[in-house]
């Protein structure tokens, strides 16, 4: 079967660095996707990764290994409109989006 | 704004009600989509429109029928619906290529569905 896994809630403090893993088994790979989503609103999209390696975009970064099944989402100086739930999802071989359930992330002043 | 509105944000019906969900998109999108989202579980595809036509219908019960007049607009009639369907359902669009297509979905803020 396939399957999207990533911590189901983590927390941190306004101002740190935190780091949100998504670990996959699917029936092949075409990318791998990151979104936001803050309660009761649309997830909305953040990164998407085909390539090993990290990509930047500002405060947030999205690094995958295609060989270890793993990608991370990487929020730098944390501010509290970050506290949100960020879903991993992947392409596999048909192009069907698998979904993780999502990690709840608790931001502290 | 995302460019997916949803309405209504909100309903609260009973079991033997019929209802309809309503989405458009502003985006010039070709496929649209219907997912389930449920506490703790990972989002659940419902239904998949592109280019008007229906092309993945994931084992939804009867009582959820979808409608896709033009690409546009997404419609979700419902009807003798079950407490467990009781959820957020979210309506995306994306521009799909000839063969495949990995742009990024772009989601509605949802209806928060609520079965008595």
């Amino acid at each position: 079967g396939q399957n999207i896994d990533q911590p189901t809630e983590m927390t941190a403090t306004e101002g740190a660095i935190v780091q949100i893993n998504c670990t996959y088994q699917t029936s092949g790979f075409n990318g791998l996707f990151w979104y936001q989503q803050h309660a009761g609103e649309a997830p909305t999209f953040l990164s998407y990764n085909v390539l090993d390696g990290l990509e930047e975009k500002g405060r947030f970064s999205s690094f995958l290994s295609r060989s270890k099944g793993y990608s991370y989402l990487l929020l730098k100086e944390l501010q509290m409109k970050d506290s949100a739930s960020y879903l991993c999802a992947v392409l596999d071989s048909n192009y069907q989006l698998i979904w993780g359930a999502g990690t709840k992330l608790i931001i502290k002043p | 704004e995302t460019g997916v509105t949803q309405t209504p944000r909100h309903l609260v019906m009973g079991m033997t009600n019929k209802k309809s969900l309503k989405c458009e998109q502003h985006l010039g999108h070709n496929a649209m989509y219907w997912y389930k989202q449920s506490a703790k579980k990972p989002l659940e595809l419902m239904f998949v429109y592109n280019f008007k036509e229906q092309t993945e219908n994931n084992s939804v019960p009867s009582r959820f029928s979808p409608e896709c007049p033009n690409s546009s607009h997404l419609f979700l009639h419902l009807h003798t619906l079950q407490p467990e369907d009781s959820a957020l359902y979210l309506c995306a669009s994306s521009q799909e290529g000839d063969t495949y297509s990995n742009q990024p979905q772009h989601f509605g803020d949802g209806t928060r569905l609520s079965i008595l």
